[in-house]
């Protein structure tokens, strides 16, 4: 059973593009959360999802970034418009019954803003 | 609003030693607390899951316990070895989310 997968692991973008970023999560798993962990910072919950339903997104930006978990296809965490303060890691986990269970955390997508 | 703390910030033992990580939170109204390991630029490994009404959950040389009405956990890892050196992580459920410490950097040397 493969684990959360990332991609791309690593994504450099100039200020003023988009980046998007891609987790699929484990087999079986319809609840997926994504963390952003700044330099230096600890983990700061984002967003969760269910299979096209977003439960919670308290903590979203509340411009410039979204967050969606299609029937078919990987959890999608877009970031429009990047600015360097943007740059960070964002990890991606999932849980298979509720947010209650043990939550897999994939390898993470490390976002460099020029 | 939970916040969670992590003590001490750093660590460095040699190798053998028992240790314990200390974890503590604000908010009683959990429903569990995972601890998690984190490497140099990796992810995170999930290590231990305490649901709210256990009082400890063992893996290995690792032993976490939990006392919920105090607001606290400890991980007890036993003999370490340097592949134990890592960042370790508490993070509590509450709500639908986990709210995570700032971690403990652990160092084992030979």
């Amino acid at each position: 059973n493969a684990g959360v997968m990332q991609n791309p692991r690593h994504l450099v973008r100039r200020r003023g593009q988009e980046a998007r970023l891609r987790c699929s999560p484990m087999k079986g798993h319809s609840h997926v959360y994504w963390y952003r962990q700044l330099p230096e910072e600890g983990l700061k919950f984002m967003v969760y999802l269910q299979k096209e339903n977003i439960i919670d997104e308290s903590g979203m930006p509340k411009e410039r970034f979204s967050a969606e978990f299609p029937k078919e296809g990987p959890s999608i965490l877009r970031i429009q418009q990047v600015v360097r303060g943007d740059s960070a890691a964002y990890f991606c986990a999932s849980s298979l019954d509720s947010f209650k269970d043990t939550q897999y955390f994939g390898p993470g997508t490390r976002l460099t803003v020029l | 609003k939970q916040e969670v703390t992590q003590i001490p910030a750093a660590l460095s033992v040699p190798e053998g030693e028992n240790l314990v990580l200390n974890c503590s939170f604000t908010d009683s109204a959990i429903y569990n607390l995972q601890w998690f390991r984190q490497d140099p630029g990796k992810g995170l490994t999930s290590l231990l899951l305490i649901q709210s009404s256990q009082r400890e959950q063992t893996s290995g040389r690792l032993n976490a316990s939990l006392d919920k009405s105090s607001g606290r956990s400890t991980l007890y890892i036993a003999a370490s070895q340097p592949g134990d050196s890592a960042t370790y992580l508490c993070a509590v459920c509450n709500t639908d989310k986990l709210i995570f410490g700032t971690g403990t950097r652990l160092q084992v040397f030979p």
